[in-house]
């Protein structure tokens, strides 16, 4: 059975912090990984990583997957009160189209 | 917005009852996904619909089913309601077409069994 495994389970910062989420995963047949952010109520998508070293960008938000030792890194720089949420990590094997979640990782960003 | 769109946002029913919940996929999306997300549980995977037809199961109870219509909207049945059905149900789409694209969510459907 697919799985993913998030760290840490939480963990609060201030603004201004950098933080670092970590996935791991272990999926027959992997063809990618994504991450989403889950504030109240639907997870909305962040990144899809579908090859090893590549980092992909968004703003402040950066993500890079490491293919050959299972596991992404979401990292998070000069963090706002908005980015407290909950950063969900799914994996997409080859053979079908469902995605495998792990637990998530709480983020606080107290001012 | 995600452009997926569940309705009801949210339903009370007593156990044992059945209910149905509805989901519209983004415009062009073909494939329809059905998550459970409960406090205990994270967001599991029910099942998939992929142009009309079923294409992957995940851990969906047997008192649960669904379907996907012609005009590519989507129904989750849930009979026998028990406690433990209470939780966040999700749908999501994607287009889904020869290879796996990203899956947005719709703003979920909280179901509370009492």
């Amino acid at each position: 059975e697919d799985k993913v495994v998030q760290s840490p389970l939480s963990l609060v910062v201030h603004e201004g912090d950098t933080v670092t989420l970590n996935c791991s995963y272990e999926v027959t047949n992997f063809r990618s990984l994504l991450w989403y952010k889950q504030e109240k109520k639907a997870p909305t998508f962040l990144f899809m990583l579908t090859s090893s070293g590549i980092e992909k960008k968004s703003g402040r938000l950066s993500s890079i997957l490491d293919k050959k030792e299972l596991f992404s890194i979401l990292n998070i720089t000069a963090t706002q009160t908005g980015d407290s949420a909950v950063y969900l990590c799914a994996v997409g094997p080859l053979t079908d189209y469902k995605l495998s979640f792990g637990a998530g990782t709480t983020v606080t960003v107290r001012a | 917005d995600s452009g997926v769109t569940q309705t009801p946002k949210h339903l009370i029913t007593a156990t044992g009852q059945r209910v149905t919940l509805r989901c519209s996929p983004r415009s062009g999306d073909l494939s329809v996904y059905w998550y459970q997300q409960s406090l205990d549980q994270g967001l599991q995977f029910l099942i998939q619909y992929y142009n009309g037809e079923e294409r992957a199961k995940g851990n969906i109870l047997e008192r649960f089913s669904a379907q996907q219509f012609p005009d590519l909207h989507s129904e989750l049945n849930l009979s026998s309601l028990e406690l433990g059905d209470s939780a966040l149900y999700f749908c999501a789409s994607s287009a889904g077409a020869g290879g796996y694209t990203e899956a947005f969510f719709g703003q979920g459907t909280r179901l509370t069994v009492v």
